[in-house]
Parts: C-alpha cells; structure tokens; sequence
C-alpha cells in the first residue's frame, strides 16, 4: 500500500479497547473541524465533523470532543476493531475561506489482535 | 449513491512533460476541491472549483492549474512537471454550501522520473 506519512506519531492499542487521538489547531476562529480516516492506499474517509459552537459531537463508536479554550480536537474510537487501522487526520476550515480545509499531519493508528 | 471517481489511479511520467488528472464528484455535488498529499508535506490545498469558477486556490506554483466543466467534472493540470511533484492527487467531492464536509476519491500517485 502507499505510504501516507513516514514518521507519523502512532498509537497502538489493543483490540477491544477504547483509542483517544488528538489534534491540535492554529486558529481560535476556526468554527468548523473534520475528522478524516485514511488506509493504505486509500484517500481520507470522512468520519465525523463539528462546528465550533458545540464541545461534543457522538457518531457510530465514535465521539469528537472540542476544547475551543486550548483549541484541542479529539476522536474517540469505543471498542477499538482491527478495521480501525489507519491514519486519522483532523482538519479545520479555513478562516479566510469556506472552501478550504487545512489538515493536521496525521496519527497513525496501530491496533493489535 | 456512487463515490468521487478518479482517473488514472497511477502514473509516471519524466521532468519537463505536463499531465492532466480528472475527478468525476458524486452526483449533484458542485464543488470540487484538489489536494496534493505527500509524506514530507501532508496534505495541502491546491484549489476549489464551484460552478465552473474557481474561488480558492492555494499557495502552489503556476505550473499547477485546474478547470471545473459544466457537469461539475475537474480536470488538474501540471506543467513541466519537476521530481517534487511526484505525490497523490486527491480530489474532493462537496455540495459547495454548508456545512462543508468534502467526500475523496482514491487519488491518482503521481511519479515523476
């Protein structure tokens, strides 16, 4: 498969467990936020998105906490599966346009049977 | 419904020739969104079309160009192609309003020899 990003920060969990990814932003005006899922060889899967005036936002296993005061994105995967494998990428629209998103740099995802 | 669909998957092509890369958005999607994906780089905004104009475009050289049709397929289009422009292009399928989240295609890896 293609390689998104070779060094990558990781996190390894195990199967079954609960896996928290983070993401920092720039910008504490950004009012819009995605969370994205790329495997190999693939391009980024849309997850679940948020906009600024909520701090919790819950999908099918997943939840998206935002921390508007430290300007902190994370992504709650419930009962971690090996399906889960992947990059995860949040993204931010841009202030200065709507039709922009910027992307984080990425976590991959490592879990073990 | 069918996803974004992108042509060709894979490429090589040689330094100083040009290439065009295609995206067919879901149907009834209007924008279309190209991004440039590399390990050292991440993912990085190229330029928005909408309704056959373009309203964004990112911080890329001339050489990287793009054209929306009224069936709201994009072409991309590089010129005299360099080594640091092997990557995968991925293009990204919106409605163009609120709330903005953008569906990928696969990407087309790009590799220049």
């Amino acid at each position: 498969g293609e390689s998104v990003g070779l060094h990558l920060p990781t996190l390894s969990v195990q199967e079954g467990d609960n896996s928290i990814i983070n993401c920092a932003y720039s910008n504490s005006a950004s009012d819009y936020f995605i969370w994205y899922k790329q495997e190999s060889g693939k391009g980024p899967q849309f997850i679940i998105d948020i906009r600024s005036n909520m701090d919790k936002r819950q999908g099918q296993r997943v939840t998206v906490l935002l921390n508007k005061t430290v300007k902190h994105l994370s992504l709650q995967i419930a009962a971690t599966q090996p399906g889960d494998s992947a990059v995860y990428f949040c993204a931010e629209k841009d202030v200065d346009s709507s039709y922009k998103l910027i992307f984080g740099s990425g976590t991959r995802l490592l879990v073990r049977p | 419904k069918a996803g974004v669909t992108q042509t060709p998957r894979y490429l090589i092509k040689t330094r100083g020739q040009q290439v065009t890369l295609s995206c067919s958005p879901i149907s009834g999607h209007r924008s279309v969104s190209w991004y440039q994906q590399t390990p050292g780089q991440g993912l990085q905004f190229l330029f928005e079309y909408f309704s056959e104009t373009q309203r964004n475009k990112g911080n890329f050289p001339g050489r990287f160009s793009g054209r929306q049709f009224s069936n709201s397929r994009s072409e991309m289009n590089v010129s005299t192609l360099e080594l640091g422009d092997s990557a995968l292009y991925l293009c990204a399928s919106s409605a163009g309003l609120s709330p903005y989240e953008q569906y990928f295609g696969p990407g087309t890896r790009l590799t220049v020899t």
